[in-house]
Protein backbone atom coordinates (compact mmCIF):
# COMPACT_ATOMS: atom_id res chain seq x y z
CA UNK A 1 0.00 0.00 0.00
CA UNK A 2 1.12 3.77 -0.82
CA UNK A 3 2.15 5.61 2.31
CA UNK A 4 1.89 9.21 2.05
CA UNK A 5 3.08 10.90 5.49
CA UNK A 6 2.60 14.36 6.75
CA UNK A 7 4.95 15.20 9.50
CA UNK A 8 2.27 17.16 11.93
CA UNK A 9 -1.42 16.55 11.89
CA UNK A 10 -2.24 19.89 13.87
CA UNK A 11 -0.08 23.17 13.68
CA UNK A 12 -0.40 26.37 15.27
CA UNK A 13 1.72 29.26 14.05
CA UNK A 14 1.39 33.37 14.24
CA UNK A 15 1.47 35.72 11.45
CA UNK A 16 4.64 36.38 9.81
CA UNK A 17 6.41 33.37 10.68
CA UNK A 18 7.94 30.97 8.15
CA UNK A 19 6.05 27.81 7.77
CA UNK A 20 7.09 24.26 6.95
CA UNK A 21 4.86 21.55 6.13
CA UNK A 22 6.38 18.02 5.24
CA UNK A 23 5.25 15.40 3.23
CA UNK A 24 7.20 11.84 2.53
CA UNK A 25 6.11 9.17 0.44
CA UNK A 26 7.32 5.79 0.36
CA UNK A 27 6.04 4.15 -3.42
CA UNK A 28 8.70 6.51 -5.57
CA UNK A 29 6.03 8.15 -7.51
CA UNK A 30 7.17 11.36 -9.37
CA UNK A 31 4.32 13.17 -9.11
CA UNK A 32 3.63 15.13 -5.81
CA UNK A 33 0.99 17.50 -5.01
CA UNK A 34 0.01 20.08 -2.38
CA UNK A 35 -3.41 21.06 -1.61
CA UNK A 36 -5.80 23.13 0.79
CA UNK A 37 -9.12 21.97 1.88
CA UNK A 38 -11.85 24.40 2.84
CA UNK A 39 -15.34 23.59 3.42
CA UNK A 40 -17.60 24.54 0.19
CA UNK A 41 -14.41 25.30 -1.95
CA UNK A 42 -13.22 21.55 -1.81
CA UNK A 43 -9.53 20.92 -2.70
CA UNK A 44 -7.34 23.29 -4.49
CA UNK A 45 -4.28 22.71 -5.96
CA UNK A 46 -1.40 24.98 -4.77
CA UNK A 47 1.43 23.44 -6.25
CA UNK A 48 2.47 20.12 -8.05
CA UNK A 49 5.85 18.29 -8.56
CA UNK A 50 6.70 16.20 -11.59
CA UNK A 51 10.43 15.71 -10.82
CA UNK A 52 13.28 16.17 -8.58
CA UNK A 53 13.56 20.26 -8.53
CA UNK A 54 11.13 20.59 -10.93
CA UNK A 55 7.69 22.36 -9.91
CA UNK A 56 4.35 24.15 -11.32
CA UNK A 57 2.16 26.50 -9.77
CA UNK A 58 -1.68 25.20 -9.30
CA UNK A 59 -4.69 27.56 -8.81
CA UNK A 60 -3.95 29.27 -5.91
CA UNK A 61 0.14 29.64 -5.31
CA UNK A 62 0.28 33.41 -4.39
CA UNK A 63 2.03 33.39 -0.63
CA UNK A 64 3.50 29.83 -0.95
CA UNK A 65 6.22 27.93 -2.28
CA UNK A 66 7.61 24.48 -2.19
CA UNK A 67 10.88 22.13 -2.70
CA UNK A 68 11.55 18.93 -3.84
CA UNK A 69 15.10 18.23 -3.06
CA UNK A 70 14.57 14.33 -3.21
CA UNK A 71 11.67 12.08 -4.94
CA UNK A 72 9.79 10.71 -2.07
CA UNK A 73 9.97 14.26 -0.15
CA UNK A 74 7.86 17.67 -1.00
CA UNK A 75 7.41 20.82 1.25
CA UNK A 76 5.49 23.35 0.95
CA UNK A 77 6.44 26.99 2.66
CA UNK A 78 4.23 29.77 4.06
CA UNK A 79 6.82 32.33 3.35
CA UNK A 80 5.33 34.77 5.98
CA UNK A 81 2.07 33.42 7.38
CA UNK A 82 -1.15 35.08 7.29
CA UNK A 83 -4.38 34.10 8.75
CA UNK A 84 -5.95 33.66 5.76
CA UNK A 85 -3.71 30.48 5.57
CA UNK A 86 -5.45 28.45 8.35
CA UNK A 87 -6.50 25.78 6.63
CA UNK A 88 -6.19 21.89 6.11
CA UNK A 89 -3.41 21.04 3.77
CA UNK A 90 -3.39 17.72 2.10
CA UNK A 91 -0.27 16.46 0.51
CA UNK A 92 -0.86 13.36 -2.44
CA UNK A 93 1.56 11.44 -4.77
CA UNK A 94 0.69 10.01 -8.00
CA UNK A 95 2.13 7.57 -10.71
CA UNK A 96 0.37 9.89 -13.14
CA UNK A 97 1.04 13.44 -13.96
CA UNK A 98 -1.97 15.79 -13.39
CA UNK A 99 -4.79 14.90 -16.03
CA UNK A 100 -3.77 10.92 -15.99
CA UNK A 101 -5.90 8.38 -14.88
CA UNK A 102 -4.31 7.18 -12.41
CA UNK A 103 -5.45 7.83 -8.49
CA UNK A 104 -4.12 10.31 -6.04
CA UNK A 105 -2.81 9.04 -2.71
CA UNK A 106 -3.52 11.20 0.21
CA UNK A 107 -1.50 11.99 3.48
CA UNK A 108 -4.07 12.28 6.40
CA UNK A 109 -3.34 16.13 6.49
CA UNK A 110 -1.80 19.10 8.70
CA UNK A 111 -4.76 21.30 10.29
CA UNK A 112 -2.77 24.74 10.43
CA UNK A 113 -3.57 27.86 12.27
CA UNK A 114 -2.17 31.24 11.87
CA UNK A 115 -3.03 33.38 14.80
CA UNK B 1 -12.17 25.05 -19.17
CA UNK B 2 -12.53 21.95 -16.70
CA UNK B 3 -14.87 21.96 -14.09
CA UNK B 4 -16.89 19.56 -11.87
CA UNK B 5 -20.06 19.77 -10.00
CA UNK B 6 -21.68 18.03 -6.34
CA UNK B 7 -24.92 19.40 -6.56
CA UNK B 8 -25.77 18.53 -3.06
CA UNK B 9 -24.40 19.38 -0.09
CA UNK B 10 -25.30 17.14 2.41
CA UNK B 11 -27.42 13.45 1.18
CA UNK B 12 -29.26 11.69 4.25
CA UNK B 13 -30.37 8.02 3.86
CA UNK B 14 -31.58 5.60 5.74
CA UNK B 15 -29.32 2.29 6.74
CA UNK B 16 -30.30 -0.57 4.16
CA UNK B 17 -31.74 1.94 1.34
CA UNK B 18 -29.88 2.63 -1.70
CA UNK B 19 -28.04 5.42 -1.72
CA UNK B 20 -26.79 8.01 -4.88
CA UNK B 21 -24.25 10.98 -4.49
CA UNK B 22 -24.48 13.10 -8.13
CA UNK B 23 -21.74 14.40 -9.85
CA UNK B 24 -21.56 15.96 -13.05
CA UNK B 25 -18.65 17.43 -15.05
CA UNK B 26 -17.46 19.71 -17.98
CA UNK B 27 -14.32 19.00 -20.10
CA UNK B 28 -13.76 19.35 -23.93
CA UNK B 29 -12.39 15.81 -24.27
CA UNK B 30 -12.61 12.82 -22.69
CA UNK B 31 -11.92 12.52 -18.98
CA UNK B 32 -10.67 9.98 -16.60
CA UNK B 33 -13.31 10.37 -13.65
CA UNK B 34 -12.90 9.15 -10.20
CA UNK B 35 -14.41 9.33 -6.50
CA UNK B 36 -12.48 9.79 -3.08
CA UNK B 37 -14.12 9.46 0.11
CA UNK B 38 -12.55 11.39 3.43
CA UNK B 39 -13.45 9.93 7.21
CA UNK B 40 -13.08 12.79 9.67
CA UNK B 41 -9.90 13.89 10.12
CA UNK B 42 -8.07 12.04 7.72
CA UNK B 43 -7.33 12.25 4.00
CA UNK B 44 -8.79 11.40 1.19
CA UNK B 45 -9.19 7.47 0.22
CA UNK B 46 -9.43 6.45 -3.81
CA UNK B 47 -12.58 4.61 -3.99
CA UNK B 48 -13.03 4.10 -8.21
CA UNK B 49 -12.29 5.57 -11.44
CA UNK B 50 -13.19 5.32 -15.04
CA UNK B 51 -11.05 5.02 -17.71
CA UNK B 52 -12.67 3.71 -20.60
CA UNK B 53 -15.04 0.44 -21.22
CA UNK B 54 -18.27 -0.51 -19.52
CA UNK B 55 -19.67 2.58 -18.40
CA UNK B 56 -20.71 0.70 -14.78
CA UNK B 57 -17.48 0.67 -12.81
CA UNK B 58 -17.08 -1.67 -9.70
CA UNK B 59 -14.88 -0.17 -6.63
CA UNK B 60 -13.86 -0.63 -2.90
CA UNK B 61 -17.00 -0.97 0.31
CA UNK B 62 -19.42 -2.06 -2.36
CA UNK B 63 -19.62 1.25 -3.90
CA UNK B 64 -20.25 1.66 -7.99
CA UNK B 65 -20.45 5.07 -10.58
CA UNK B 66 -22.72 4.87 -13.19
CA UNK B 67 -20.97 6.92 -15.97
CA UNK B 68 -22.79 8.43 -18.41
CA UNK B 69 -21.30 10.27 -21.59
CA UNK B 70 -24.64 12.33 -22.94
CA UNK B 71 -25.53 13.60 -19.23
CA UNK B 72 -21.78 13.94 -18.54
CA UNK B 73 -22.12 12.39 -15.32
CA UNK B 74 -20.35 10.12 -13.09
CA UNK B 75 -23.07 8.98 -9.93
CA UNK B 76 -22.10 7.04 -7.13
CA UNK B 77 -24.40 4.23 -5.83
CA UNK B 78 -24.45 1.86 -3.20
CA UNK B 79 -27.19 -0.87 -3.03
CA UNK B 80 -27.39 -0.65 0.56
CA UNK B 81 -26.42 1.52 3.08
CA UNK B 82 -24.38 1.31 5.71
CA UNK B 83 -23.88 4.05 8.80
CA UNK B 84 -20.22 3.72 8.60
CA UNK B 85 -20.65 4.69 4.87
CA UNK B 86 -20.82 7.99 6.44
CA UNK B 87 -18.59 10.82 5.53
CA UNK B 88 -17.55 13.13 2.82
CA UNK B 89 -17.33 12.22 -0.64
CA UNK B 90 -15.42 13.87 -4.01
CA UNK B 91 -15.83 13.45 -7.23
CA UNK B 92 -12.69 14.45 -9.28
CA UNK B 93 -12.06 14.51 -13.29
CA UNK B 94 -8.73 14.44 -14.62
CA UNK B 95 -8.43 15.65 -17.91
CA UNK B 96 -5.54 18.55 -18.47
CA UNK B 97 -5.42 18.34 -15.21
CA UNK B 98 -7.36 17.37 -11.75
CA UNK B 99 -10.41 19.34 -10.69
CA UNK B 100 -12.07 17.66 -7.39
CA UNK B 101 -15.74 18.87 -6.49
CA UNK B 102 -16.66 20.72 -3.46
CA UNK B 103 -17.79 17.61 -1.77
CA UNK B 104 -21.02 15.78 -1.01
CA UNK B 105 -21.35 14.49 2.97
CA UNK B 106 -23.18 11.31 3.36
CA UNK B 107 -25.25 10.98 6.26
CA UNK B 108 -26.89 7.30 6.68
CA UNK B 109 -29.19 7.51 9.67
CA UNK B 110 -29.94 4.18 11.72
Amino acid sequence: DVKVTQSSRYLVKRTGEKVFLECVQDMDHENMFWYRQDPGLGLRLIYFSYDVKMKEKGDIPEGYSVSREKKERFSLILESASTNQTSMYLCASSSAATGGGQPQHFGDGTRLSIL
Amino acid sequence: AQSVAQPEDQVNVAEGNPLTVKCTYSVSGNPYLFWYVQYPNRGLQFLLKYITGDNLVKGSYGFEAEFNKSQTSFHLKKPSALVSDSALYFCAVSYQKVTFGTGTKLQVIP
